[in-house]
């Protein structure tokens, strides 16, 4: 079955350093994952995904993530943090089954320090 | 752009009580889903539907029911609220297509509280 892992529970960096999320997954097919963003009371936003084609991906607000199938990991990064930055974070993989349904992460909230 | 509408934002509900939380996404959407957020667990799926009158059960289905009498509208029944299943109830849906990435397209949420 698939699962995720997100190493860190709270992460807290100050602004303008970078931003590392770390992200395991597993499953038993070639997945496709996403990284989620949530800001304090807001809905959940889609910041990137992988889909099998390239293995760096690219999402909004300057933040990327890395494939890497031999370490199972989908880590998320951002060069440079920002103030705005501050929020919850899932990693995510799709389901087996072809139905499309989704497995979340526990979460990383991200704190930027001015 | 798709939206996902959660008819309430708040709740508040006494044990025991039936609880109705209703759903509607304009994108025609074949799947919905309803999930769970808990602090430190993340999201939880409940049930999910993948056409009109079809359900499947998620990974936390007990104590809940679903209902999905037309393609835009998924609504999650808590048949007999208890204190255990305050929580931020998450609605999403998704296009199963062809070239399709499974993206979620999520509601703002609903928060339940039960006394």
């Amino acid at each position: 079955a698939q699962s995720v892992t997100q190493l860190d529970s709270h992460v807290s960096v100050s602004e303008g350093t970078p931003v590392l999320l770390r992200c395991n997954y597993s499953s038993s097919y070639s997945p496709s994952l996403f990284w989620y963003v949530q800001h304090p009371n807001k809905g959940l936003q889609l910041l990137l995904k992988y889909t099998s084609a390239a293995t760096l991906v690219k999402g909004i607000n300057g933040f990327e993530a890395e494939f890497k199938k031999s370490e199972t990991s989908f880590h998320l990064t951002k060069p440079s943090a920002h103030m705005s930055d501050a929020a919850e974070y899932f990693c995510v993989v799709t389901r087996e089954g072809g139905r499309r349904a989704l497995t979340f992460g526990s979460g990383t909230r991200l704190q930027v320090q001015p | 752009d798709v939206k996902v509408t959660q008819s309430s934002r708040y709740l508040v509900k006494r044990t025991g009580e039936k609880v109705f939380l209703e759903c509607v996404q304009d994108m025609d959407h074949e799947n919905m889903f309803w999930y769970r957020q808990d602090p430190g667990l993340g999201l939880r799926l409940i049930y999910f539907s993948y056409d009109v009158k079809m359900k499947e059960k998620g990974d936390i289905p007990e104590g809940y029911s679903v209902s999905r009498e037309k393609k835009e509208r998924f609504s999650l029944i808590l048949e007999s609220a208890s204190t255990n299943q305050t929580s931020m109830y998450l609605c999403a849906s998704s296009s199963p297509g062809a070239g399709s990435t499974g993206e979620l397209f999520f509601g703002e949420g609903s928060r339940l509280t039960v006394l």
